[in-house]
């Protein structure tokens, strides 16, 4: 099984170029996540996903778009790179969402993002 | 939302069991204690996860007092690849669950 899936592995802009990250899942999860980690911290929630359809902003959502495809797919869009958008970007899947269920989640490689 | 608080980093040599608890004061009833390892240069990846009392696999431990106010990850007999960052998370506001900085575990020679 290849799990959650990202492409590309790594990736070089200018600033104000933009760019698509792309992150697919074949688990058959209804929530989707990305993530940014800067080095040496922890990882924050940029935007999430509940289910196919709906999307909702995480903690650091601004400069980001996102489009949930379908169920498999949840791409993330940066519009006009900067240089504080230099960081790694995962992706995550997990079946269930909420504090109520048992909320495991699935991650992806990463993209290698510099914004130059 | 129920915060915890972990070691910043830890060190240990090969051979030892490693012990690393987190703190989370605020833990909802429904709240399920789960951790992560993330190697360099790699996502996070699930450990472990338990609601009380303990709970064991075939990498780790988890254990979890009676007042569920903090748990415990027991690494059993490290080794250098056992080098990572460790992350405990307990529930979730509003759907989405929130990572900390983690425990940064350095296994010695």
């Amino acid at each position: 099984n290849a799990g959650v899936t990202q492409t590309p592995k790594f990736q070089v802009l200018k600033t104000g170029q933009s760019m698509t990250l792309q992150c697919a899942q074949d688990m058959n999860h209804n929530s989707m996540y990305w993530y940014r980690q800067d080095p040496g911290m922890g990882l924050r929630l940029i935007y999430y996903s509940a289910s196919e359809g709906t999307t909702d902003k995480g903690e650091v959502p601004n400069g980001y778009n996102v489009s949930r495809l379908n169920k498999r797919e949840f791409s993330l869009r940066l519009e006009s790179a900067a240089p504080s958008q230099t960081s790694v970007y995962f992706c995550a899947s997990s079946e269930v969402t909420g504090a109520w269920d048992k909320n495991i989640q699935y991650f992806g490689a990463g993209t290698r993002l510099s914004v130059l | 939302l129920a915060k915890t608080t972990q070691p910043i980093s830890m060190d240990s040599y090969e051979g030892q069991e490693v012990n690393i608890t987190c703190s989370h004061n605020n833990i909802a009833t429904n709240d399920y204690i789960t951790w992560y390892q993330q190697f360099p240069s790699q996502g996070p990846r699930f450990i472990i996860q338990g609601y009380k009392t303990k709970v064991t696999n075939e990498v780790a431990s988890l254990f979890i007092p009676a007042d569920r106010k903090s748990s415990t990850l027991s690494l059993p007999r490290v080794s250098l690849s056992d080098t990572a960052v460790y992350y405990c998370l307990v529930g979730a506001e509003d759907d989405k669950i929130i990572f900390g900085k983690g425990t940064r575990l350095h296994i010695l020679p």
